[in-house]
């Protein structure tokens, strides 16, 4: 069956440390995989997208690996700060010719001053 | 430049009546996503509509609910006779176009209860 995994546990970090999700995938052939930031109440915020046949991309404090053997996605956040406490989903593309997003529960996290 | 606006933000039904929920996406906007989210669950999918179009409807419960993109106006997500099992937040997002690159911009969502 087809899956999407994200650690169900909530990640408890201090901050300065780098925080690291885990996306796992099963049956699943993504196009692309995007990361998303929701925090409570609200919707989710758009924050990286990575392609394929990408291995790895950047903005500011965040870093995302995709490992298309593997089926696997690492979501980094450096010198995290108790600001980035949210749940953190990751979300796949099919390659359906229009984007919409399978998501995994997400994963929640807590970064302690 | 206003986001994706939804409306009501909370929605109080009893069993049996009909719920209306209204997306306007980002201006611009012409791709719209509805989505569900409930207690303890990731998001799902829904359905994916074009003005005027409902692309792809697959995640959508087969009975009592129905989507629909007027060429004016908001999208609706309308479910007839709720059950408990409808409650949940439901969350529309657009984007500028179909492909695949693109981020999906999210509202607040509405929170639906059934009483």
């Amino acid at each position: 069956s087809q899956k999407i995994e994200q650690n169900s546990e909530a990640l408890n970090i201090q901050e300065g440390k780098t925080a690291t999700l885990t996306c796992n995938y099963t049956n699943y052939s993504p196009a692309y995989l995007q990361w998303y930031r929701q925090d409570p109440g609200r919707g989710p915020v758009f924050l990286l997208l990575i392609r394929e046949n990408e291995k790895e991309k950047r903005k500011e404090r965040l870093k995302v690996t995709f490992d298309t053997t593997l089926k696997q996605s690492l979501f980094h956040i450096t010198a995290s700060q108790p600001a980035d406490s949210a749940t953190y989903l990751c979300a796949l593309v099919m390659n359906s010719g229009y984007s919409t997003l399978t998501f995994g529960k997400g994963t929640m996290l807590l970064v302690s001053p | 430049n206003a986001g994706v606006m939804q409306n009501p933000r909370h929605l109080v039904r009893r069993r049996g009546q009909e719920a209306r929920l209204r997306c306007s996406p980002m201006k611009g906007h012409s791709h719209v996503y509805w989505y569900r989210q409930l207690p303890e669950e990731g998001l799902k999918f829904m359905v994916y509509l074009q003005k005027e179009n409902i692309i792809d409807e697959s995640g959508m419960p087969k009975e009592r609910f129905s989507a629909e993109f007027p060429k004016e106006g908001p999208s609706i997500l309308r479910i007839q006779q709720v059950v408990r099992g409808d409650s949940a937040a439901y969350f529309c997002a657009s984007s500028p176009t179909s492909m695949q690159k693109d981020e999906q911009f999210f509202g607040p969502g509405t929170r639906l209860t059934v009483l």
